[in-house]
């Protein structure tokens, strides 16, 4: 699959907001998703972004995509204890098929 | 909520045994996929289908086989189990119709331990 890279880990601070970085390298991508995972259970979607987008803002949550860098972001408001999860960033490739990211550890401190 | 539900939830198994994975969805979804999760590597996709008796490998196929005789189950198997198949194995499922967001909904996950 197409490479997806992301850090693999983030602390921050309650109430404060945080950022996950995610890069990729297909050109022809098509959407571009977060996924949450909390531990021992499966992924689920948080929000996606279409590749001729630039910014999306569902609540607490923004997206930005820069096309021309192949570089998307996740931004949390207000980061809560619920929000202690893995973050994967994926792309849609012009293969249909979803590449992931190894995925961001975001812990959050009192 | 899908509805997916995977079997079993925690197996430990020996090497060179059969083990067989199955996934059960209630909600009608054309597209099936199976991955694994290790660490470092976030998700793989092993095989997938795009319909019954429609199959076809991921970029991590070998030693994986799978079959989808109906469109509720997709079954995966690993012929001889080895240790590095030792993972967490995720199945998803999507409508298979053109929708905006397409997205792909994940089952619990089965933790496989091959000694």
């Amino acid at each position: 699959g197409e490479d997806v890279e992301q850090s693999l880990f983030l602390s921050v601070r309650e109430g404060d907001s945080s950022v996950i970085n995610c890069t990729y390298t297909d050109s022809s991508s098509t959407y571009l998703y977060w996924y949450k995972q909390e531990p021992g259970a499966g992924l689920q979607l948080l929000t996606y972004i279409f590749s001729n987008m630039d910014m999306k803002q569902d609540q607490r949550l923004t997206v930005l995509l820069n096309k021309k860098d192949k570089h998307l972001s996740l931004r949390i408001a207000d980061t809560q204890t619920g929000d202690s999860a893995i973050y994967f960033c994926a792309e849609r490739g012009g293969d249909y098929k979803l590449s992931f990211g190894a995925g961001t550890t975001v812990t959050v401190r009192a | 909520d899908a509805g997916i539900t995977q079997s079993p939830r925690h197996k430990v198994t020996e090497t060179g045994t059969p083990v067989t994975l199955r996934c059960h969805q209630t909600e009608n979804h054309r597209y099936m996929y199976w991955y694994r999760q290790d660490p470092g590597h976030g998700l793989r996709l092993i095989h997938y289908s795009y319909g019954v008796k429609d199959t076809d490998k991921g970029e991590v196929s070998d030693g994986y086989s799978v079959s989808r005789s109906k469109t509720e189950d997709f079954l995966l198997t690993l012929e001889s189990a080895t240790s590095s198949q030792t993972s967490v194995y995720f199945c998803a499922t999507e409508t298979g119709k053109v929708l905006a967001d397409n997205e792909q909904f994940f089952g619990p996950g089965t933790r496989l331990t091959v000694l």
